[in-house]
């Protein structure tokens, strides 16, 4: 069974750019979340989708966005990048069947530096 | 959301068993413990997680406290692959995980 998929590995990005990463989840899993991982602050919660829909939030500003596809399939976008913005992207998923049964199962990320 | 204590750093030979200890005191009753590792450059990985009973699965075994206010995550050979930062967490009122600062294991020959 294939894991979770992040595209692409590595990519540099300028100041004031955007940028899209993308997530295959584990086949049948129906939540994706994303993590923001850097040296300074650690392991972060970004956001979480559910059935198309954003159900949880972390503590972001809003140029950092996300939507989630019909095969639940996921996309974050970074807007207007900031050199702070570099960082390892990690997506997960989980089945979300219940407590105990939501083991979640992270990607090997995408790193992004901005420059 | 619970919070998790852990030591910064733990060392390890290589074939003994390394126990990573973990206080979670104000974990509520209805809230998992979750235990990842994190290999250099790459995503975490799931290791083990449970409520209050004690689990094992191929990877290691995780003792939990009675009060639920400790546990220990227990690697019963280690090996030089085994070298990682751990995590333990207690999963979010939201359903995400909330990072610490984890412990980084060394497994020395």
């Amino acid at each position: 069974k294939a894991g979770v998929t992040q595209t692409p590995r590595y990519l540099i990005k300028t100041r004031g750019q955007q940028v899209t990463l993308s997530c295959s989840p584990i086949s049948g899993h129906r939540s994706v979340s994303w993590y923001q991982q850097t040296p300074g602050q650690g392991l972060q919660f970004l956001f979480e989708y559910f059935s198309e829909t954003q159900r949880n939030k972390g503590n972001f500003p809003g140029r950092f966005s996300g939507r989630q596809f019909s095969n639940s399939r996921s996309e974050m976008n970074v807007s207007t990048l900031e050199l702070g913005d570099s960082a390892l992207y990690l997506c997960a998923s989980s089945l979300d069947v219940g407590p105990g049964r939501n083991t979640i199962y992270f990607g090997e990320g995408s790193w992004l530096t901005v420059v | 959301d619970a919070k998790t204590t852990q030591p910064t750093s733990m060392d390890c030979a290589e074939g003994r068993a390394a126990n990573l200890p973990c206080n979670h005191s104000t974990i509520s009753g209805n809230e998992y413990v979750y235990w990842y590792r994190q290999i250099h450059s790459q995503g975490p990985q799931y290791i083990i997680h449970g409520l209050k009973n004690n689990e094992t699965n191929e990877m290691a075994s995780l003792i939990i406290t009675e009060d639920r206010k400790s546990s220990t995550l227990i690697l019963p050979h280690a090996t030089l692959r085994d070298t990682a930062v751990y995590y333990c967490i207690v999963q979010g009122s939201q359903g995400n995980l909330i990072f610490g600062k984890g412990t980084k294991l060394s497994v020395k020959p």
